[in-house]
């Protein structure tokens, strides 16, 4: 079975721009999380869907929007660009919210200018 | 709010045992969590613990004790391919997930 996949690999915005980041979950895999990793440090929460509803959001201003679809993939929407917005986006998949076994995708890293 | 602490750096020579501990400070909590990253990958889990106690799996091994908010991961017979960075992350309430900053592990010949 293939992992979790984001697309795009890379991206390069600039300041004001929008952004959608992609991610199919794992086959199976009905609760999908978004995380922001900035270069040097953990990986910050942003969002948790399950069942294509929200479960949980993180510390992020309102320019950070997602959605989960029917399939369970999901997007993750960024408005307003700012430059401190460059990181690597990780979407992570799980068959359940509660389960503790998250798996991730290899991320976008997305750098704005 | 949720903080985790752990170590920057450790090093450590091949075929060695290496303990990275974490303490964590948070409003709920359901577990903690270790997760492994080579540079430029993903994070890739390695252990869950709910309860207090010791967690085994092959080389790599996992403690918690929830009273005094502190977990540490044990890797035993250290490989180079063991170099990486590893983060502790708490599941606490609504389901969020709060990582530490890191350790850098890397082991020397």
């Amino acid at each position: 079975d293939a992992g979790v996949t984001q697309s795009p690999t890379h991206l390069i915005k600039t300041r004001g721009q929008h952004v959608t980041l992609r991610c199919s979950p794992i086959s199976g895999h009905k609760s999908v999380s978004w995380y922001q990793q900035v270069l040097g440090q953990g990986p910050q929460f942003i969002f948790q869907y399950y069942e294509k509803e929200e479960r949980g959001r993180g510390n992020f201003p309102d320019r950070f929007s997602a959605r989960q679809f029917p399939n369970y993939s999901s997007e993750l929407n960024v408005n307003a660009l700012l430059l401190g917005d460059s990181a690597l986006y990780l979407c992570a998949s799980s068959t359940r919210p509660d389960r503790e076994t998250q798996y991730f995708g290899p991320g976008t890293r997305l750098l704005v200018l | 709010g949720q903080s985790l602490e752990q170590p920057s750096e450790v090093t450590a020579v091949e075929g060695a045992i290496v303990q990275i501990n974490c303490t964590y400070q948070t409003s709920g909590f359901y577990g903690l969590s270790w997760y492994q990253q080579h540079d430029g990958g993903a994070p890739t889990f390695l252990s869950y613990n709910a309860l207090d106690g010791l967690e085994e799996t092959g080389r790599f091994s996992s403690f918690l004790s929830r009273s005094d908010s502190y977990g540490y991961l044990l890797l035993q017979e250290l490989q180079m391919k063991d170099s990486a960075s590893y983060f502790c992350a708490v599941t606490g309430g609504y389901q969020k997930v709060t990582f530490g900053t890191g350790t850098k592990l890397q082991v020397i010949p």
